[in-house]
């Protein structure tokens, strides 16, 4: 079956910096997406990753592992305001189309 | 420019009423996926659009539930006899890719979604 898995629940330091995990057990494997979900808000794309590495954005930066099955994002000099959660998704193949796994998320809070 | 709008925003419902849900995508976006968000949940595919091939219909939960898309335009969501369980946040996305190729062309853009209330 497909599978993500994703921390619950994250508490952090206002500047600090903090790793959010995110492991996969999926089929077809073609890419993994973070988004960001403010409360009562729709998800909004972060970073997309489809080969091994790091990709940076800014605060945010995004690690892959495929052989591993494994990503991580992380978030630099944190503020109030990424208080969020943090969705995991990979993108799978679907027959002859392409669908994503969502993770249930990872609810960050910021603390002052 | 635009970005998926969907509508209503709210709708309160009676236990086996049916309900339809609308979903404008970004314009030129070949993609567009339904999903459910039930409270403090984690987001559930219920079906996707791929320009004129037939939708991946593989999420959704009963045969209550029916989608529809003219081209590349817009998308409804009908849900028959609703049922208190199917209270929940319906979020619509749209990418400008949804098939074989790669790239961050299929970052999903996602609508303000409708909030389903049913009594």
């Amino acid at each position: 079956g497909q599978n993500i898995d994703q921390p619950t629940e994250m508490t952090a330091t206002e500047g600090a910096i903090v790793q959010i995990n995110c492991t996969y057990q999926t089929s077809g494997f073609n890419g993994l997406f973070w988004y960001q979900q403010h409360a009562g808000e729709a998800p909004t794309f972060l970073s997309y990753n489809v080969l091994d590495g790091l990709e940076e954005k800014g605060r945010f930066s995004s690690f892959l592992s495929r052989s591993k099955g494994y990503s991580y994002l992380l978030l630099k000099e944190l503020q109030m305001k990424d208080s969020a959660s943090y969705l995991c998704a990979v993108r799978v193949n679907a027959g002859n189309n392409r669908k994503l796994i969502w993770g249930l998320g990872t609810s960050l809070a910021v603390n002052p | 420019g635009a970005g998926v709008s969907q509508s209503p925003s709210n709708k309160v419902t009676e236990k086996g009423k049916d309900v339809e849900l609308r979903c404008d995508p970004i314009s030129g976006h070949t993609a567009l996926y339904w999903y459910r968000q039930r409270l403090g949940q984690g987001l559930e595919f219920l079906i996707y659009f791929q320009g004129n091939s037939a939708p991946d219909k593989s999420g959704l939960p009963s045969d209550r539930f029916s989608a529809e898309r003219t081209g590349e335009s817009v998308s409804t969501l009908t849900i028959q006899r609703t049922q208190q369980e199917d209270s929940a946040v319906y979020l619509c996305a749209s990418s400008l890719r949804g098939g074989l190729a790669g790239g961050s062309a299929y970052e999903q853009y996602f609508g303000p979604g409708t909030r389903l209330t049913v009594t």
